[in-house]
Order: structure tokens, then sequence, then C-alpha cells
């Protein structure tokens, strides 16, 4: 299995642009979230998703939209980048038996520079 | 904004040292994870504490939660360079939230 894995990896885009970064996940779960982090602020949720076709917004979700189409994929979109969204993006996904004790799963992260 | 501050920020030893990172809230979490993150990947959990007052003990790192389920400490003991790393505490509500995060770096 290889787990959660993200696309691309590394991206430079000039403020204004757009683009779309990939989450896959094998593992079958059904919760979904995408984090920006940023040095000395941890992990803040941008969106996530409880189950195919949903979508809900986190703590950070201004500059974003997300789409889930199919349970294994979770797409994060900058419509007009800014320098403000530059940061590592992860995504993971988690399968709830018990919201105590949910285990999360992240993806390597994806390096956005907006210049 | 529920917010979780870790201390200290930064922590730079020589191999063999002990040493604490604190995670602290003003909010009562249902339970409480650490998370370790090396350069370039993404977090892993390393454990959940769930019941206030629980220790619990993974080889040289101890995790306890406080009685009142607003804090929770990472203890190490005999640090190895292996250890070095990004730790992160997080509290679970509906959703994760976590702390700001402390760097060690642990020099052979």
């Amino acid at each position: 299995n290889a787990g959660v894995t993200q696309t691309p990896k590394f991206r430079v885009l000039k403020t204004g642009q757009s683009m779309t970064l990939l989450c896959a996940q094998d593992m079958n779960h059904e919760y979904m979230y995408w984090y920006r982090q940023d040095p000395g602020m941890g992990l803040r949720l941008i969106h996530y998703s409880v189950g195919e076709g949903t979508t809900a917004k986190g703590e950070v979700p201004d500059g974003y939209n997300v789409s889930r189409l199919k349970k294994q994929n979770f797409l994060l979109g900058l419509e007009s980048a800014a320098p403000s969204q530059t940061s590592v993006y992860f995504c993971a996904s988690s399968y709830v038996s018990s919201r105590t004790r949910e285990t999360q799963y992240f993806g390597p992260g994806t390096r956005l520079l907006v210049l | 904004t529920q917010l979780l501050e870790q201390s200290p920020q930064f922590l730079s030893i020589q191999e063999g040292e002990n040493l604490t990172v604190y995670c602290n809230s003003s909010s009562v979490f249902s339970s409480l994870q650490w998370y370790r993150q090396e350069p370039g990947e993404g977090p892993v959990l390393l454990v959940t504490v769930v019941t206030g007052g629980e220790v619990k003990k993974l080889k040289r790192l101890t995790f306890q939660f406080g009685d009142a389920r607003k804090d929770s400490s990472l203890h190490i003991t005999a640090a190895q360079p292996g250890d070095t790393g990004l730790y992160l505490c997080a509290g679970v509500a509906n959703k994760l939230i976590f702390g700001t995060g402390t760097r060690l770096q642990v020099f052979p």
C-alpha cells in the first residue's frame, strides 16, 4: 500500500495563477483533510471531507476550494494564488471508529512558493 | 479558538541527555496525541492519551496527560540522534487542534 500520496511535491506559482493539489489514499478511509504548515504555527486545517461528495470548511478556508468526487481522492484548489499562501500543504486521511482515538495518516507534503 | 502552546519551541542537546516537552491549553480535550515529523515528511502518530493523569511509555519516550485533560508532556530519556525531528501535540475535539511544535536536534 502506498498510503497517502500527494502531487506535486514542489511548485512555484506567480501571484494570480491557479493550481490544484492532488491527494490520493488507498486505505479506503472515509475522512480526508487538507492542512497547511507554517513556521511556529503547527498545522492548520483548511478543509476536510467526511465522505465522498462532502466537504466542509476548517480553520483557514479562505482562498481555497476542495472537491471529493471519488472516495480515494481529495483535491485542493487555489483559484488566484497569493504570496500569503506560500506554505507546505499536507493531506491526511483517517478511518474514524472513535473520535477520541482517531488516527490520521499524512502524506509527504507539497511545498508551494507563490512569488 | 482553541490554542495549544508547546514549549520549548527549539531544543538542541547532546546525545544521552534527558528532555521534556510541554503542551498546554486552556481548553479541555477528549484525548491528546503526539506526532513526530521528520524533514520532508508528514507527521506520524506516536501515541494517544485518553484518560486524565494517564501515562504511556514508548521505549525511551514517556507521555503524560494532565489530570484536567488540558495539558500534556513528553519526556525523552537518553536522547539519541534518531530522536531529531519536530514534535507536535494535537488535542482531539471535534477535529484535531495542533500545537505550535517543538523542534528537537540531538547531536552525537
